[in-house]
Parts: C-alpha cells; structure tokens; sequence
C-alpha cells in the first residue's frame, strides 16, 4: 500500500499561517474520517495534535486546525511561532489489511 | 501519566532475530480499550507501522512483515514485544512502541491516534 502523500518542505514567517496537504485516495482519507497528525521535533518522538481529522488534544494550542476535502486532509497552523519548527506527519486507518498508513512527512521552516 | 519504554539490543547480523520489549507504566495494559503498537522510522523520516496488539492478544501486522513479525502481550508484566525474523539492512530504523486508540471505548477520547510514544530505540542491521 503506498503512503500517504506530502510536500517535502513548506515554510512561512512568524504570525502567518501555512497549511500542509495530505493526499490519499478512495481507500484511506477519501472515506474514513480516521485523520490524524503529529509533530515530531530532532530527536524527539512523534507527539499527537490532530485526532479525528479536526479534534485536538488538551494542550494543543488551537493555532493549529485540521480539515478534510474529498482525498485530501490539512493541517492548518495559524500566528506561526519559532517552536513550530518541525516534522509534521499524517496518518489514515486504510482498508487495506496494513489498518493504519503515513504520509511521508513535511519540514515546516520558521523563517 | 502513561509512559512507555521500550528495551532491547541495539545492533544485530543481517538473518538475525530481532526482539524489543515495551513496558507500560502507569497503568494496566488491559485498561483503557487501547491497542498497543509498533511504529518504526526509517533514517531520513518515513514512518511505518508495524503492527498491534489487543490485551487479549489479538493481534494485527503489516502485510508486508506478516511472515517475519511476531507481537505478543505479557499482562503480568505489563509489557508487550515484538520479534521480527531474519532481519536484513532493510530493517534498520528507531523503533517506537505507541498507544493507538482504535475507536471504540478508549478512555483517553483520542479517537484513531497514537497518542502515547516511548522515546524509540534505535536497531542497526549490519552485514
């Protein structure tokens, strides 16, 4: 099964907001609203912000959102700070027999 | 406050057999409705799943590590393993053991995300 698709690198100014893509298909992201999306900082594991494509965890800040449209889901970061600075990862339940895939991983940049 | 730590050795021959531990601490594996999983990241950052496991240890695999991989569950040590079969390069990575809440009853409401991770463990598979 292949993974889920992101850009490699997305950056943005502090105070903007960027938005990281997440393709899938019919199979995944297309039918199932078992988004989910971390953050992963050097050297750190990955850390949940995003649940159920839009829901997010208590102490998540709510600069950060999520949102689905059709095969695709995105992570919305709204007034970008300097600690944003990281690799963001989605997840999809699948129903292929694997249950759970990722994408790829964008690197957000503060510039 | 969960928190995971997995244990295991660091480098291993290619054809070898890799085995990690996971201990739960915090609280008992059974509780919370939650399935206990193996994610591993490649260098260079591509995520995998492995595979997970139920407390009553049903347990679901990659289709592409079926043949190899093996989760088991230890209630009375409130740990959960992995062993893998005849690893080669390919299966260098860190591995990760997580708390993935597949729907349902989980307590914590995360509803489909890992939202517990050990620190990861770093295996090398040298020829």
């Amino acid at each position: 099964q292949s993974a889920l698709i992101q850009p490699p690198s997305v950056s943005g100014s502090p105070g903007q907001s960027v938005t990281l893509s997440c393709t899938g298909t019919r199979s995944d992201v297309g039918s199932y609203n078992r988004v989910s999306w971390y953050q992963q900082s050097p050297g750190a594991a990955p850390k949940l912000i995003i649940y159920e494509v839009n829901n997010r965890p208590s102490g998540v800040p709510d600069r950060f959102s999520g949102s689905k449209s059709g095969t695709t889901a995105s992570l919305t970061i709204s007034g970008l700070q300097a600690e944003d600075e990281a690799d963001y990862y989605c997840s999809s339940y699948t129903s292929s027999s694997t249950y759970v895939i990722f994408g790829g991983g964008t690197k957000l940049t503060v510039l | 406050q969960v928190q995971l730590q997995e244990s295991g050795p660091g480098l291993l021959k290619s054809s070898q057999t890799l085995s990690l531990t996971c201990t739960v601490h915090g609280d008992p594996i059974s509780s919370g409705g939650y399935y206990w999983t193996w994610i591993r990241q490649y260098p260079g950052r591509g995520l995998e799943w492995i595979g997970y496991i139920y407390y009553n240890g049903d347990a679901y695999y990659n289709p592409s590590l079926k043949s190899r991989l093996t989760i088991s569950v230890d209630r009375t040590k409130n740990q959960f393993s992995l062993r893998l079969n005849s690893v080669t390069a390919a299966d260098t990575a860190v591995y990760f053991c997580a708390r993935y809440c597949s729907g349902g009853t989980c307590d914590s409401g995360h509803q489909f995300g890992v939202d517990v991770w050990g620190q990861g463990t770093t295996v090398t598979v040298s020829s």
